[in-house]
């Protein structure tokens, strides 16, 4: 079973539309890190938010806002009035302890190509 | 600048001819790691290390080695690339020690294996 699941693969809105990314884990431990990463058409990766498993609370940065929810293992990203510079494949990661090991695995989920027309 | 640097950016090769790809970062990050990225499967690790002279396997370990000498240097092997190992790969540190914090990725070497 995948540990983040995407379930949105391409989501094409107009610009100004709020747009919700998807993102579900799944792990057993109690310590864990949730992630954003976006890829602009330009390749790189570029890091947007951590989180870890003890703080629930939402998180909002101008446009951007994440839903963080234990309950449904749901850690979910919003942008509101989209712009086509947010066109990007956004990717949720998930990092748990490996095997008691002491290191973090991190685990991409597949992405979500988000195409913002003007 | 706070970098990670891959090298080469673009490569073709030829099926079993070994082939090395650089990486080097400039953070004093521990951790360090090695990712495919491939068209519907996302990004996918292939090994990792904590700290000098300590690697371990990701996801898709199989067909690559790396080595851990000095903390900046992270080099990605392929002993005998075949075709199936055409991907673009990413080169990530971090400055959690244990891979917990945010990652910096290189700018992404795409290989294809002829």
């Amino acid at each position: 079973a995948q540990k983040v699941t995407q379930a949105q693969t391409e989501i094409s809105v107009v610009e100004k539309e709020d747009v919700t990314l998807d993102c579900v884990y799944e792990t057993r431990d109690t310590t864990y890190y949730l992630f954003w990463y976006k890829q602009p058409p330009s390749g790189e990766l570029v890091f947007l938010i951590r989180r870890n498993s003890f703080d629930e609370q939402n998180e909002i940065s101008g446009r951007y806002s994440w839903n963080f929810q234990k309950s449904t293992s749901s850690f979910n990203f919003t942008i509101t009035a989209s712009q086509v510079v947010d066109s990007a494949v956004y990717f949720c990661a998930l990092s748990e302890e490996d095997s008691g090991a002491g290191s973090y695995q991190l685990t991409f989920g597949k992405g979500t190509k988000l195409s913002v027309i003007p | 600048e706070a970098q990670v640097t891959q090298n080469p950016r673009y490569l073709i090769t030829v099926t079993g001819k070994k082939l090395t790809v650089t990486c080097s970062q400039n953070m004093n990050h521990e951790y360090m790691s090695w990712y495919r990225q491939d068209p519907g499967l996302g990004l996918r690790q292939i090994y990792y290390s904590m700290n000098v002279e300590v690697t371990d396997k990701g996801d898709v370990p199989e067909g690559y080695k790396v080595s851990r000498k000095e903390k900046r240097n992270f080099p990605l092997i392929l002993e005998s690339p075949s075709p199936n190992q055409t991907s673009l790969y990413f080169c990530a540190s971090g400055s959690g020690a244990t891979g917990t914090g945010e990652l910096f990725f290189g700018e992404g070497s795409r290989l294809t294996v002829l």
